[in-house]
């Protein structure tokens, strides 16, 4: 089937912490690649996309890269802020078809 | 920019009542989506258009309807609500070209009892 998994939450860190969240893939053809963040009481906002294999898109110190030999396309930041707390959602898309993972939730404490 | 807006924000219905829930951009996004969102599920897509007088089912269709009579448009409406339809509801829209973002609307908190 066509889905996305993502590394469950929540994830708790302190400021200035890495930051690693996983996101797999299944799809069928070349899908682009996505990653979003839900700020408390909004909607989903793009952080980065990536829409070829080895790719890397990045945004506000995030990136990820587009791995088709492992179907990954993990969220990283090498430092985190306090103002990083939120709900990140990895996302695939085929043609009209946007499907989400689960979401997981970080929290940086100072 | 007024982007994706949604309304209501929050609503309480009680079981078998309906209502609509509206969507509208000023983008003029060929693509509309609905989507809900169900704690540690992520979202799942209800219906989606991707055009005036177009609309498909998308992942959970079941027990809810849409219309698309314009570019700017696309409500959702429940007939007969459930508990099951308790959930946050977001409109997206997006160009419709491949690899393009979608934009979102702020949510519509809804509560069946």
């Amino acid at each position: 089937g066509n889905s996305v998994t993502q590394m469950e939450g929540p994830v708790t860190l302190s400021e200035e912490a890495f930051l690693t969240i996983n996101c797999t893939y299944t799809a069928t053809g070349y899908p682009s690649l996505f990653w979003y963040v839900q700020y408390p009481g909004e909607g989903l906002q793009l952080l980065l996309k990536a829409t070829k294999a080895d790719d890397k898109g990045s945004n506000k110190g995030f990136e990820a890269t587009y791995r088709k030999e492992t179907t990954s396309f993990h969220l990283e930041k090498g430092s985190v802020q306090v103002s990083d707390s939120a709900v990140y959602f990895c996302a695939r898309q085929n043609n009209n078809d946007m499907r989400f993972g689960a979401g997981t939730r970080l929290t940086v404490k100072p | 920019n007024a982007g994706v807006t949604q309304t209501p924000k929050f609503r309480i219905l009680k079981i078998g009542q309906s209502m609509t829930l509206q969507c509208t951009q000023d983008m003029n996004h060929n693509y509309m989506y609905w989507y809900r969102q169900d704690p540690g599920m992520g979202l799942k897509l209800i219906y989606y258009s991707v055009g005036a007088g177009i609309t498909d089912k998308g992942e959970v269709p079941n027990g809810y309807n849409v219309s698309r009579s314009t570019t700017e448009d696309f409500p959702l409406r429940l007939e007969l609500a459930a508990p099951s339809q308790t959930s946050v509801y977001f409109c997206a829209s997006s160009v419709g070209q491949p690899n393009t973002e979608a934009f979102f609307g702020q949510g519509t908190r809804l509560t069946v009892v």
